[in-house]
């Protein structure tokens, strides 16, 4: 069965620091993986994600995210933390070989950057 | 990306009594999904809709308390019925991508049941 993990439920960073909040994940098969953020009081956006190719993908807003297969992990990224990215950050994936179109979600990290 | 919007956007109900959430698309497209978000915790898939068949439960949900229609490739419903408290959530809708891969979230609607 397809998992993902979030092993931290809260990440501080200050502003102009790098960030990485934490994604590892379990499928059987080949992953999709996705990130996605989500405001207070708004649907979730999303952010970028990993299908094939290139184990560095970039995405919306300076985020950008490394698979790697050794490690079953999707860490997101930003080499410079703005205080408007603070919310609530979810990893997510699916497992082509057996989920189908399910997509299973991580528990979230809230992130908060200080002035 | 498409453009999702739900309504309605949050709602206040009576134990006992059933809302209808709609959930309309500015595209066509093939699957549509149904997730709850409770309080602090993360995104549950309730549902799959495809148009002109039955939605698809998971594990956990079935029909006679979250029914969903799905009557057109735009456009679909889910019914929370006979609501209690711990139907309070985030009613999230969601759409893939003309590729199947990327799935996009609708505001959300959110419930409160007293």
């Amino acid at each position: 069965a397809q998992s993902v993990a979030q092993p931290e439920d809260q990440v501080n960073v200050a502003e102009g620091n790098p960030l990485t909040v934490k994604c590892t994940y379990s499928v059987s098969g080949n992953p999709y993986l996705f990130w996605y953020v989500q405001y207070p009081n708004r649907g979730l956006q999303f952010l970028l994600k990993y299908i094939t190719g290139d184990n560095l993908v970039k995405g919306s807003y300076g985020f950008e995210a490394e698979f790697n297969k050794s490690q079953t992990s999707f860490h997101l990224k930003k080499p410079s933390a703005l205080v408007s990215d603070s919310a609530l950050y979810f990893c997510a994936v699916r497992d082509l070989n057996t989920g189908g179109f399910k997509t299973i979600f991580g528990a979230g990290t809230r992130l908060f950057v200080k002035a | 990306s498409a453009v999702i919007s739900q309504k309605p956007s949050r709602d206040i109900c009576q134990r006992g009594t059933s809302l209808t959430i709609q959930c309309q698309v500015d595209s066509q497209v093939t699957m549509m999904f149904w997730y709850r978000q409770q309080p602090g915790q993360s995104l549950t898939l309730i549902a799959t809709a495809n148009q002109g068949s039955e939605a698809t439960y998971e594990s956990g949900f079935v029909i006679d308390k979250f029914p969903i229609s799905r009557p057109n490739l735009t456009f679909s419903t889910l019914t929370v019925s006979n609501m209690s408290p711990e139907d309070s959530s985030i009613y999230l809708c969601s759409v893939t991508d003309s590729f199947q891969e990327t799935q996009y979230f609708g505001p959300g609607t959110r419930l409160l049941v007293l």
